[in-house]
């Protein structure tokens, strides 16, 4: 199967910073997802994004599938950003998902 | 969006024991999916429920042990038989478009 890597596995910010989070798949794909899981477990579509770039408020993603690899940018970090950042691609409508990355935000 | 719904919403069992999920969706799908995220892990994909026909399981997965039901295009179930510690974890029904995921299924086994 499509095998998906993410980094890095833990983040800490101070509220105010921006970081940007990596995800590697080693084969081409249908789509791809990224995901926000917050602390009581509901996993939240941020970006069905299978090429190019999109932003949607702080948040931001690029998928350069030819290279196999999407970036998520978080700008203005809040608390509320706190959560684990999964990646996922789309294989058939099946998803295939990353470790995820842990992002801690402190006020 | 559609709206998914399962339960019960998290529940503590006995080993040994079975527990039925339940997914409700308010429109009709095509597919529906099963997931399983063990503590602490990432997602990972049981089994795709099609009406009409039986679920396709994932490597690792059998139906012995998560039957599936999928008996119109709104809902399915999802059994954990027989059930030890090792399947406590968060189960969570999909759907392949907005919101993805319904809230999920935390179990519990002692």
């Amino acid at each position: 199967g499509i095998q998906v890597e993410q980094s890095p596995p833990d983040l800490i910010l101070q509220e105010g910073a921006n970081s940007t989070l990596r995800c590697n798949f080693s084969d081409s794909v249908n789509n791809l997802q990224w995901f926000h899981q917050n602390p009581w477990g509901q996993l939240i579509n941020l970006f069905y994004i299978p090429s190019g770039t999109k932003q949607n408020g702080r948040l931001s993603a690029t998928t350069v599938a030819t290279e196999r690899y999407s970036l998520l940018y978080i700008s203005s970090s809040q608390t509320t950003d706190s959560g684990v950042y999964f990646c996922a691609v789309e294989d058939w409508f099946k998803l295939s998902f990353g470790a995820g990355t842990t992002v801690t935000v402190r006020a | 969006s559609a709206v998914i719904s399962q339960k019960p919403s998290r529940d503590i069992c006995q080993r040994g024991t079975s527990l039925t999920i339940q997914c409700q969706v308010d429109s009709q799908v095509t597919m529906m999916f099963w997931y399983r995220q063990q503590p602490g892990q990432s997602l990972t994909l049981i089994a795709t429920a099609n009406q009409g026909s039986e679920a396709t399981y994932e490597s690792g997965f059998v139906i012995d042990k998560f039957p599936i039901s999928r008996p119109n295009l709104t809902f399915s179930t999802l059994t954990v038989s027989n059930m030890s510690p090792e399947d406590s974890s968060i189960y969570l029904c999909s759907v392949s478009h907005e919101p993805f995921f319904g809230p999920g299924t935390r179990l519990t086994v002692l």
